[in-house]
């Protein structure tokens, strides 16, 4: 089976640089997902990272550590419209991608 | 509009009845997923097709709850005798045949079971 774990919620100010964290337990690793979900509408794709190391895109990047079992997304530069839901997910081999709980983050002027 | 498309958007019905949502994916597209997705959780899965293949089914997935895509287009879940615990969106998503392709979701199928 899979463990995602990531904070519940997280606060930031805009202009602010925030790190939303993952750990990850899975066997069969081939990949990790970072997706941005804003209330009541549908998850939208973010970023993703198979290799060790940091994914730079515009203001939101993406790490991996495979041997720690450990991803952050960073996001520069926040905007209000940042607030939303941050979902990490995890694909294993032959399986389908398994998402965390979710990190609800909160941006204030 | 090319993207993933659910049917329908929101459904309440009551405790007992059968429910059958339709999700139509973006057409070039092996692999369909249907996910489950409560009020601040993220999406539990619940099966998978590539083609009319069903490859995985959650195991914590009812023997209420079933899945076809009859000719690796279109993909329908139905709900049987639905509980008030089965309340919830329902998400379909797609994406190409392989293992690590991005997932599109649709905007989703919300039930209500009263």
């Amino acid at each position: 089976g899979q463990n995602i774990d990531q904070p519940t919620e997280m606060t930031a100010t805009e202009g602010a640089i925030v790190q939303i964290n993952c750990t990850y337990q899975t066997s069969g690793f081939n990949g990790l997902f970072w997706y941005q979900q804003h209330a009541g509408e549908a998850p939208t794709f973010l970023s993703y990272n198979v290799l060790d190391g940091l994914e730079e895109k515009g203001r939101f990047s993406s790490f991996l550590s495979r041997s720690k079992g450990y991803s952050y997304l960073l996001l520069k530069e926040l905007q209000m419209k940042d607030s939303a839901s941050y979902l990490c997910a995890v694909i294993q081999a032959g399986t389908a991608l398994i998402f965390g709980k979710g990190t609800t983050l909160s941006v204030s002027s | 509009d090319t993207g993933v498309s659910q049917d329908p958007r929101h459904k309440i019905t009551k405790r007992g009845q059968n429910v059958t949502f339709r999700c139509d994916p973006i057409s070039e597209h092996n692999r369909l997923y249907w996910y489950r997705q409560t009020l601040g959780q993220g999406p539990e899965f619940l099966t998978y097709f590539q083609n009319e293949a069903q490859l995985e089914k959650s195991r914590l997935l009812s023997d209420r709850f079933s899945a076809e895509r009859p000719k690796g287009s279109f993909s329908t879940l139905e709900i049987q005798r639905t509980e008030q615990g089965d309340s919830a969106m329902y998400l379909c998503a797609s994406s190409v045949d392989t293992i690590t392709g991005e997932l599109f979701f649709g905007e989703g199928s919300r039930l209500t079971v009263l």
